[in-house]
């Protein structure tokens, strides 16, 4: 167990629907990271949220949204989903911003959209 | 802007061989340098990282070699095992401290 939990862990879906990950940060981390893994791919940066503030997006599109809450746990929405968005998603957190520290990732959301 | 390029993108290695993964960095701002190693279906894991006030670092089998002025750094695997076979990815520190992650090197150890 890394410390961060994310539920579900599969999730099966129909296209055109909308699904909502969620994960939940280490104890003490500030930082949630998202990032997306399609079949055989590397690990595309989604956006990272710090202490309830967006600080970075990446290549997300705009048919995804985010947040992270007051307790810091942080909640990954997918919407109109399309076929391509089957794919391994993992959330990450990490320390302390400005510090360098390494992430720590979650198990996983495998989301199959059919 | 922050680009991590990797090489090799796949490995193949007998067991018993030295492997190495090589990788660049665009950010000269970058000051921390993890690796990561993905099992299938699996989650990364930290399994070693540098920091750039460091050359070089060691634990056990693998160790991470830094050049900042050629902005690359390098993964050694020494004595490889079939269960070191997995997705290795590099990752260097971005604005916000970020990561910026490689594209991921598939290694396959033999028996």
């Amino acid at each position: 167990d890394s410390g961060v939990t994310q539920t579900p862990k599969h999730l099966i879906t129909a296209t055109g629907q909308r699904v909502t990950l969620r994960c939940s940060p280490r104890s003490g981390d500030l930082s949630v990271y998202w990032y997306q893994q399609s079949l055989d791919q590397g690990l595309q940066f989604l956006i990272h949220y710090y202490n309830g503030e967006e600080r970075a997006k990446g290549n997300i599109l705009e048919r995804f949204s985010a947040q992270q809450f007051p307790d810091l746990h942080s909640e990954l929405n997918l919407s109109s989903l399309e076929l391509g968005d089957s794919a391994l998603y993992f959330c990450a957190s990490s320390a302390t911003r400005g510090q360098g520290y390494g992430y720590t990732f979650g198990s996983g959301t495998r989301l199959t959209v059919v | 802007g922050e680009n991590v390029e990797q090489h090799p993108s796949t490995l193949s290695v007998q067991e018993g061989d030295s492997a190495v993964i090589k990788c660049t960095y665009s950010d000269s701002a970058s000051n921390y340098f993890p690796w990561y190693k993905q099992e299938l279906g699996k989650r990364p894991q930290l399994i070693i990282d540098i920091r750039s006030n460091v050359g070089e670092k060691k634990d056990q089998r693998i160790a991470v070699t830094l050049n900042k002025t050629a902005k690359h750094f390098s993964l050694h695997i020494t004595e490889t095992q079939p269960e070191d076979s997995a997705v290795y990815f590099c990752a260097a520190s971005g604005s916000f401290q970020k990561l910026v992650f490689g594209t991921g090197t598939r290694l396959l150890v033999s028996p």
